[in-house]
This record gives structure tokens, C-alpha cells and sequence, in this order.
């Protein structure tokens, strides 16, 4: 079936701007997450979306990061008043996360990224 | 809390030889562990992963790994490496995710395989 798919794939913006990603996840994951890949700072965790619940906000780095999950399905990662340091690949990821332990229930699977830069 | 330590950024490999990437883990909750391959500008792909079910994991491409609880280790390891193996290498731990199931990775380890 089809997997994480994002967009853009790339994204080239002006400091002060601000700029929307996408992510779809695979169908019938409740759960997604937003990563962010820099060379600074290797992998890091961004947010977290599990169904109806409350989204773990903890990996934001500042105000001007904020995502949201639409009827359970697609999600926007906005990044408002860009800077130089927010330059990086953004990753979204879906996991099924079945409290009925089905097989394969905590693994993320990733998409392909958006490549962000910040001129 | 949870961090993932890899030991060495970059390791280097003769085509046939051994791959030994190093992984240690500390986690408060029982760990879920992970390892993931990236190919240049490409997304993260799952290797392998250990969820406490048997302790030697075997992922794709010929990889495997063992977590040993009393060396808070899950080194991953090829029997011969072969030259589309270059890559990099992430490790990661998790706990379930009723236990809030965010991935904390390594920082990665860059293999290159020589000819």
C-alpha cells in the first residue's frame, strides 16, 4: 500500500516567512510524528498526534513551531517568522499503534522529507 | 528519560568484511529499540527492531542485532558487508507507546564500504 508521502519535498523561503509542510499518513495509522533532521543536531523528536488525544508538544523548539492533525489523518507543520536555524529536513512519520497489540503496532514508518531552506 | 549513544560517527569497511555498528541505550522503561537505514537523500527505513520478544532480532539485508540488557547494548552487525550496505545507520529507543512512543535517536553512524 501506499506509505508516508510529504510535501514539498523542497521548500526554499526567505527569512520572516513563513512556510506549511505536509504529511499523509498511511491509512488507518493513528498515530504521527514530526522529526527534524539538521546537521547540528542530528534526529530530533518535534511533536507527537496519537488519535483523539492531546498532542505531546514537548520537542518544539520555540512558538513559531506549531502542528495540527485534521480529522485524524493529514497533518500541517507550520513554521511562522522562519530563520536561518530552522534550515533542516523535516520528517513526518505513522505508526498503527492498536491497543489490540496487533503485530507491528509501535512501528514508525517515514516519509521521504521536506528539505527546507532559509535563505 | 532516554538517550542512545553510537559509537562513531563514520566506520569504514572492506567489501566482505564484518560491519560492527556500536548502539548503547539508557531508558527508565523497559526499551523498545530500533534501527533505521538512510540512503543518500532518502527517508528513514526500519532494519530491525527489538520489542522484548526474542533477544537476537534479524532485519532485512542481511542485518542483525542483539540487545543485551546487562550491557545496555544493541550493536548491529552484517556478516560481510557488501557495497550498497553505505549508508547511514540510526539508532533508536522508544518506550510503547502508552508510554509516549516518540523515538530518541543516536547520533548516526556514516558506513562506507570499500571495494
Amino acid at each position: 500500500g501506499a506509505g508516508v508521502s510529504q510535501s514539498p519535498s523542497n521548500k526554499v523561503t526567505e527569512k520572516g516567512k513563513d512556510v506549511e509542510l505536509r504529511c499523509d499518513p498511511i491509512s488507518g495509522h493513528t498515530a504521527l510524528y514530526w522529526y527534524r533532521q539538521s546537521l547540528g543536531q542530528g534526529l530530533e523528536f518535534l511533536i507527537y498526534f496519537q488519535g483523539n488525544s492531546a498532542p505531546d508538544k514537548s520537542g518544539l523548539p520555540s512558538d513559531r513551531f506549531s502542528a495540527e492533525r485534521t480529522g485524524g489523518s493529514v497533518s500541517t507543520l507550520t513554521i511562522q517568522r522562519t530563520q536561518q536555524e530552522d534550515s533542516a529536513v523535516y520528517l513526518c512519520a505513522s505508526s498503527l499503534q492498536d491497543s489490540l497489540l496487533k503485530p507491528d503496532t509501535d512501528t514508525q514508518y517515514f516519509g521521504p522529507g521536506t528539505r527546507l531552506t532559509v535563505l | 528519560a532516554q538517550s542512545v549513544t553510537q559509537l562513531g560517527s563514520h566506520v569504514s569497511v572492506s567489501e566482505g568484511a564484518l560491519v560492527l555498528l556500536r548502539c548503547n541505550y539508557s531508558s527508565s522503561v523497559p526499551p523498545y529499540l530500533f534501527w533505521y537505514v538512510q540512503y543518500p537523500n532518502q527517508g528513514l527505513q526500519l532494519l530491525l527492531k527489538y520489542t522484548s520478544a526474542a533477544t537476537l532480532v534479524k532485519g532485512i539485508n542481511g542485518f542483525e542485532a542483539e540487545f543485551k540488557k546487562s550491557e545496555t547494548s544493541f550493536h548491529l552487525t552484517k556478516p560481510s558487508a557488501h557495497m550498497s550496505d553505505a549508508a547511514e545507520y540510526f539508532c533508536a529507543v522508544s518506550g510503547r507507546y502508552n508510554q509516549g512512543g516518540k523515538l530518541i535517536f543516536g547520533q548516526g553512524t556514516e558506513l562506507s564500504v570499500k571495494p
